[in-house]
């Protein structure tokens, strides 16, 4: 079993809607928790890190953790074009996990 | 743009070659990371350096070798490269080594390498 799951998709998903990307881990020594979004032929630019259970919200991103269920989201509000990029979470303890990433397109 | 800068951004080598590939933050970060990226794949850690000394090697391959000159620079020289060892290199720093558990990671934008 992976330190890390996430669902690879695809995702395709009309401009505007709300978008939920997850992952789920089997570690509990994973205590601080990463989104990154990767665009093709650039690297994995950070767009939310935190440590505590519960959510936090930046514009239209909000990242959400449950240690108790070793589950992460973040949810993309009025999606855009811009947006459709491969996402990836990851964690860290002793160094950083990633998920496998997911693809996501938002169409116009 | 990011406060990793990463060199060169491409770079096509041959299986006999000798190059370097270089990476600057000034951020004050005190982990530096070498990652490997294939496609449609998540970043695949290489070595990571911890207040300048290695602290973790990956069993990388001996033709990588990484070099921390100081706090802001990391350098991963190749030589003798096989073809499928061509990939997106990601070099990556921290505030602190990740088992502290407070710093995100952040990451430049690699340099596309190809050998030949």
């Amino acid at each position: 079993q992976k330190e890390v799951e996430q669902d690879p998709g695809p995702l395709s998903v009309p401009e505007g809607a709300i978008v939920s990307l997850n992952c789920t881990y089997s570690n509990s020594a994973f205590q601080y928790f990463m989104w990154y979004r990767q665009y093709s032929r650039k690297g994995p630019e950070l767009l939310m890190y935190t440590y505590s259970s519960g959510n936090k919200e930046d514009g239209r991103f909000t990242a959400q953790v449950d240690k108790s269920s070793k589950y992460i989201s973040l949810f993309i509000r009025d999606s855009q074009p811009s947006d459709s990029a491969t996402y990836l979470c990851a964690m860290s303890a002793d160094q950083f996990y990633f998920g496998t990433g997911t693809s996501l397109t938002v169409i116009p | 743009d990011t406060e990793v800068t990463q060199t060169p951004k491409h770079l096509v080598m041959g299986m006999t070659n000798k190059k370097s590939l270089k990476c600057e933050q000034h951020m004050g970060h005190r982990a530096m990371y070498w990652y490997k990226q294939k496609a449609k794949k998540p970043p695949e850690l290489m070595f990571v350096y911890s207040y300048e000394k290695l602290s973790i090697n990956e069993s990388v391959p001996s033709r990588f070798s990484p070099e921390c000159p100081n706090s802001s620079l990391l350098n991963l020289h190749l030589h003798a490269l096989q073809p499928e060892d061509s990939a997106l290199y990601l070099c990556a720093s921290s505030q602190d080594p990740p088992v502290s558990n407070n710093s995100p990671l952040h990451f430049g934008n690699g340099t596309r390498l190809t050998v030949t």
